[in-house]
């Protein structure tokens, strides 16, 4: 069975300061997504990272993999308080009948940015 | 505008009663799938479509049926509702070959008295 740990669970930060969600998996999954999930709101995607070394960034925020370790990482950059929402990583893996097309989801990190 | 409308937004029911949650998407997107999400747990997969008539169980599929007759529609059924539904439950849909970019629907809080 796929288990997908992200830590922290909470994470309050100050304006301006860097820091480092983390999501390791429990099996083996070519593809990780991140997505944010605004308070009371539904998500949105952030990242796909297909490969093991992929690095992708938008803004202040850079997420990477490490298929090897099974460890994807999103590191905020000088955190500002619009960032502040929950983040969730989610990898796939196989269904019955195609390819990878089941997705589980981390338990989320809930990032709250202080001024 | 691009979209996926899940409704109703609010339902409060009881044990027993049957009752649809509708999703419909109007991308023409292949993969389409229903989540739910409690605290504490982050979004589970109840079921997915990877077509029309081509469904399968996700993580949590007790308790649900789905349907997928038409493209774009692909409906939640709950038979006999019980107090462990009670959820948060999000419809999402995207390309098959792009399953990560999925857009997710508002979502629908339900409670089961």
């Amino acid at each position: 069975e796929l288990k997908v740990e992200q830590n922290p669970l909470f994470l309050s930060m100050q304006e301006g300061k860097n820091y480092t969600i983390y999501c390791n998996y429990s099996t083996t999954s070519d593809r990780l997504y991140w997505y944010r999930q605004d308070p009371g709101k539904s998500l949105e995607s952030l990242f796909v990272l297909l490969s093991n070394g992929a690095v992708k960034q938008e803004g202040r925020l850079m997420a990477s993999l490490d298929t090897k370790a099974r460890l994807s990482t999103l590191h905020i950059t000088a955190a500002v308080h619009d960032l502040s929402a929950t983040y969730f990583c989610a990898v796939d893996r196989k269904g019955s009948n195609f390819g990878n097309e089941k997705l589980t989801f981390g338990t989320g990190t809930r990032l709250t940015i202080i001024p | 505008e691009a979209q996926v409308t899940q409704n109703p937004r609010y339902l409060i029911t009881v044990t027993g009663k049957k009752l649809t949650v509708t999703c419909s998407q109007n991308m023409n997107h292949e993969y389409m799938s229903w989540y739910r999400q409690d605290p504490g747990l982050g979004l589970r997969q109840i079921y997915y479509s990877m077509n029309v008539e081509v469904t399968d169980k996700g993580d949590v599929p007790e308790g649900y049926k789905v349907s997928r007759k038409e493209k774009r529609n692909f409906p939640l059924i709950l038979e006999s509702p019980s107090p462990n539904q009670t959820s948060l439950y999000f419809c999402a849909s995207s390309l098959v070959d792009n399953i990560d970019e999925q857009f997710f629907g508002p979502g629908t809080r339900l409670t089961v008295l």
